[in-house]
């Protein structure tokens, strides 16, 4: 069965500097990857996905994630963190039902 | 569309009190899901349907939950009796599935409090 690990629980970064969620997957075929934000008080929100083609995606509020099959990893990336972006980070994968991280909980330092 | 509807947004009610959480998916969508999330156990797959039948209830926690979903755009997630530890917040999401299709739109939440 597919499974997705989160090795980051919390993570502090100061607002500008850059970011990196790390997930892992594990799943035989070609995977379908997702990265979902929930804020305080709300649901999930999808930030990016990857099927197939490109492996470096794009997502919304300035996101990125690289696929690296090799590594068995899909981390997501932001050059400049802002405030806002302070939330929790779920990790999915989704080639049948989706199945999720224990997500990264993003903490931001003015 | 106005995304996945889901009601009430907060609940709290007495141990062994019946709960009810409603859900409306996104029209036109196969697959609607229920999880729940807790701080302990992180987002928790309970029960999933296709075409309104259910497919895979394995994690659902015990007899005193039950799920259905009578028609394309209504769900009901049911505790009978609930329980304290019941305490978390419920989501419901759905999706188009198949190929390339399993992105899940998430409403925002039940936050049920039992006490």
């Amino acid at each position: 069965a597919q499974s997705v690990t989160q090795p980051d629980i919390h993570i502090t970064v100061s607002e500008g500097a850059s970011l990196e969620l790390r997930c892992n997957y594990s799943y035989g075929a070609t995977p379908y990857l997702f990265w979902y934000v929930q804020s305080p008080g709300q649901g999930l929100q999808l930030l990016l996905k990857y099927f197939s083609g490109d492996t470096l995606v794009q997502g919304i509020k300035g996101f990125e994630a690289e696929f690296k099959r090799s590594q068995s990893s899909f981390n997501l990336r932001k050059p400049s963190v802002h405030w806002s972006d302070a939330a929790e980070y779920f990790c999915a994968e989704g080639s049948y039902i989706p199945t999720f991280g224990r997500g990264t909980s993003l903490i931001v330092h003015p | 569309d106005a995304g996945v509807i889901q009601s009430p947004r907060h609940e709290v009610t007495e141990m062994g009190q019946e709960v009810t959480l409603r859900c409306k998916p996104i029209s036109g969508h196969d697959y609607l899901f229920w999880y729940r999330q807790t701080m302990m156990r992180g987002l928790e797959l309970l029960i999933y349907f296709n075409n309104n039948v259910p497919i895979d209830d394995s994690g659902m926690p015990e007899d005193r939950f039950s799920a259905k979903m009578p028609n394309a755009s209504f769900s009901t997630l049911k505790i009978q009796p609930s329980e304290p530890r019941d305490s978390a917040v419920y989501f419901c999401a759905s999706s188009l599935g198949g190929l390339k299709n399993t992105e899940a739109f998430f409403g925002q939440g039940t936050r049920l409090t039992v006490v």
